[in-house]
């Protein structure tokens, strides 16, 4: 399979516990995108990369958060001290951006986070 | 602030009907507007995409109407299966360094059979 994996596909951790969440993009794409998505809304942007380098992050990411993409690889989203309100979908999407034309983003199948 | 609004929030359909979900946006400078389909327990995957040169486009089964004017775009799934239920996504994009995608809240579909 040579899609966006991701792991683990499901955590369970309680409230103050630190997290990290593993995306395997597919192979040599440049781009490489964190959503989080809450039942019934739509993904909402966290942060991207462009190789290894991370050109943005939402407002959605509060100093709990940390991402990293060492040598452009696969990436690592980090939350410290979790709280019930992290509790969502954690998508990762990459995509292989050649400075024109179309940005497909290829998702995986999430990682699902509960904070009890 | 929304960027991107989508309704219904849910819709029923029966097997062989036309499914239609609404997208409406505020940013003009918007250029890339994807539909993502999404399966429980499964991330999103690109449907169909259009630009807002062309008003309309046709894939398959699945068709999307764009108003630029009244910044509105619309997913059309013809003779609908119920293989088609799953929770649709617009979104929207500007093409630029950055490719944000803004996407909007879902619309389930369920499909009868």
């Amino acid at each position: 399979d040579t899609g966006v994996s991701q792991n683990p596909r499901h955590k369970i951790t309680k409230r103050g516990q630190n997290v990290t969440f593993r995306c395997d993009p597919i192979s040599e794409h440049n781009r490489l995108y964190w959503y989080r998505q809450t039942l019934g809304q739509g993904p909402e942007f966290l942060t991207y990369f462009q190789n290894e380098a991370q050109l943005e992050k939402s407002r959605l990411l509060s100093d709990r958060f940390s991402a990293e993409r060492p040598k452009g690889s696969f990436s690592t989203l980090e939350i410290q001290r979790t709280e019930q309100g992290d509790s969502a979908m954690y998508l990762c999407a990459s995509s292989n951006f050649l400075g024109h034309g179309t940005n497909e983003q290829f998702f995986g199948p999430g990682t699902r986070l509960t904070v009890l | 602030q929304q960027q991107v609004k989508q309704s219904p929030q849910s819709l029923i359909v029966q097997k062989g009907g036309i499914s239609i979900i609404n997208c409406a946006y505020e940013n003009t400078a918007f250029d890339y507007f994807p539909w993502y389909q999404q399966f429980p327990g499964k991330g999103p995957a690109l449907l169909i995409a259009i630009r807002p040169d062309v008003s309309e486009k046709k894939e398959g089964r699945f068709t999307i109407s764009f108003n630029k004017s009244a910044k509105q775009f619309s997913l059309h799934i013809m003779d609908s299966q119920p293989g088609d239920s799953a929770t649709y996504f617009c979104a929207a994009s500007k093409e630029d360094n950055f490719n944000k995608f803004y996407f909007g809240s879902g619309t389930k579909l369920n499909v009868k059979p």
